[in-house]
């Protein structure tokens, strides 16, 4: 079965610092891959979607680069700020059964960005 | 405003008791989501809908049930038979690119 692996402990980084987080997946790789930010006792927010076919997707300071080969995704936040200290999840598409697709989620990597 | 909202956001049981959680979009998407969320693991898939009157298990079906009588609506039912329910339960709508919406969430206690 497809496993997720986000790096469980901590990231504390220094604000201006640009922090990379890590998501490695085991077995096939998806057509598409997903970034969220979560905040404490809030549903998950949508950040970005990197399809298999793209090296690279940027948002403001964001970016996403997905490696089917080494079947990783990494995530950038460039000059980070202390509002971005959060939980990210990572999340990729599995299967699709019924017309619809079926999401596994990594258990997220907890950033904090130190003032 | 746009969105998906879950009710109630706290929520408390005893033991023998079933539930129900509330989730309701205006965005008019077609497939729904209900996952659950524990401590150092990653969101799990109990039930999913693609459209009215039809849903499927996820991976952690049992001891929950869901309904979907309307496409605005998918509630879940946390049933006795869930022997470990406290869990923070987040609804989810897929957007038409694949990106998923989420609710607040709701956050089960079992007394």
């Amino acid at each position: 079965s497809q496993k997720i692996e986000q790096n469980s402990e901590a990231l504390n980084i220094q604000e201006g610092k640009t922090a990379t987080l890590t998501c490695n997946y085991t077995n096939y790789s998806p057509a598409y891959l997903q970034w969220y930010r979560q905040d404490p006792g809030r549903g998950p927010v949508f950040l970005l979607l990197i399809r298999e076919n793209e090296k690279e997707k940027r948002k403001e300071r964001l970016k996403v680069t997905f490696d089917t080969t080494l079947k990783q995704s990494l995530f950038h936040i460039t000059a980070s700020q202390p509002a971005d200290s959060a939980t990210y999840l990572c999340a990729l598409e599995w299967g699709f059964t019924s017309g619809t697709y079926k999401y596994i989620f990594g258990t997220g990597t907890r950033l904090k960005v130190l003032a | 405003d746009g969105g998906i909202t879950q009710s109630p956001k706290y929520l408390f049981r005893k033991e023998g008791q079933n539930v129900t959680l509330s989730c309701e979009q205006n965005l008019n998407h077609d497939a729904m989501y209900w996952y659950r969320q524990d401590p150092g693991q990653g969101l799990r898939l109990i039930y999913y809908s693609q459209i009215v009157n039809d849903f499927q298990k996820g991976d952690i079906a049992e001891g929950y049930s869901v309904s979907r009588e309307k496409k605005e609506s998918f509630p879940l039912t946390v049933t006795s038979a869930q022997k470990n329910p406290t869990a923070f339960y987040l609804c989810a709508t897929e957007g038409y690119t694949g990106e998923l919406f989420f609710g607040e969430g709701s956050r089960l206690t079992v007394l």
